[in-house]
């Protein structure tokens, strides 16, 4: 069975403090893994997809990285409006095509 | 252009009544997914359909839940006798392709059964 796991649950950043946020994920066959970013009362809103180890991506503060166990968000020099739930999601290839979300870490940035 | 669109965005039902959500995926996109939200967890999976077709409706907590998407667009996510434990946030996601491709989320539906 597909399993993703985030840490920490919550994290408070003062605004300029960068930090990493982590996916652990054990899946059968990995066809992409993917970080969403969520408001309160919104959807998932898309950031990264990443689909295979080693492979990096980035969109202004924040970089997404991958290993073949683990996924992290990196956030450099966050700013409040950085503040939001971040979803990990695994897209398994065991067959079917749902995605497999971990809980999120809430990050909060202090002015 | 528009995103993937969902009504109601609220929707308040007493026990046992039948609810019907709806979800207009972004034109042109094959795959469509409905998800739900438990307060403080991920999403999970309830059902996925490839145009029409439902592949795959292994997540559908109870034989109360139905979905369909008949035209191969719009699709509407049914709870009928609803219970108290189905309050939660539906969400619905399109994507262009399955295999590996992103996908798109709408606001989601709060529902909460009293």
């Amino acid at each position: 069975e597909d399993q993703v796991t985030q840490s920490p649950e919550a994290l408070r950043l003062q605004e300029g403090e960068s930090s990493s946020l982590n996916c652990s994920y054990t899946v059968s066959g990995l066809r992409g893994l993917f970080w969403y970013r969520q408001d309160p009362g919104k959807g998932p809103e898309f950031l990264f997809t990443l689909y295979s180890a080693g492979e990096e991506k980035e969109k202004e503060r924040l970089k997404a990285t991958l290993t073949k166990k683990e996924s992290f968000l990196h956030i450099t020099a966050p700013k409040p409006e950085d503040s939001a739930t971040y979803l990990c999601a695994v897209d398994s290839g065991a067959g079917s095509y749902q995605l497999t979300f971990g809980k999120g870490t809430k990050l909060s940035v202090i002015p | 252009g528009a995103g993937v669109s969902q009504s109601p965005r609220y929707k308040v039902a007493k026990r046992g009544q039948d609810v019907a959500l709806r979800c207009d995926p972004i034109s042109g996109h094959v795959s469509l997914f409905w998800y739900q939200q438990a307060l403080g967890q991920g999403p999970e999976f309830l059902t996925y359909f490839q145009n029409e077709a439902q592949l795959d409706k292994s997540g559908l907590p109870s034989d109360r839940f139905f979905a369909e998407r008949p035209e191969g667009s719009v699709s509407t996510l049914k709870i009928q006798r609803t219970q108290q434990e189905d309050s939660a946030v539906y969400l619905c996601a399109s994507s262009l392709v399955l295999s590996g491709d992103t996908q798109y989320f709408g606001p989601g539906t709060r529902l909460t059964v009293l």
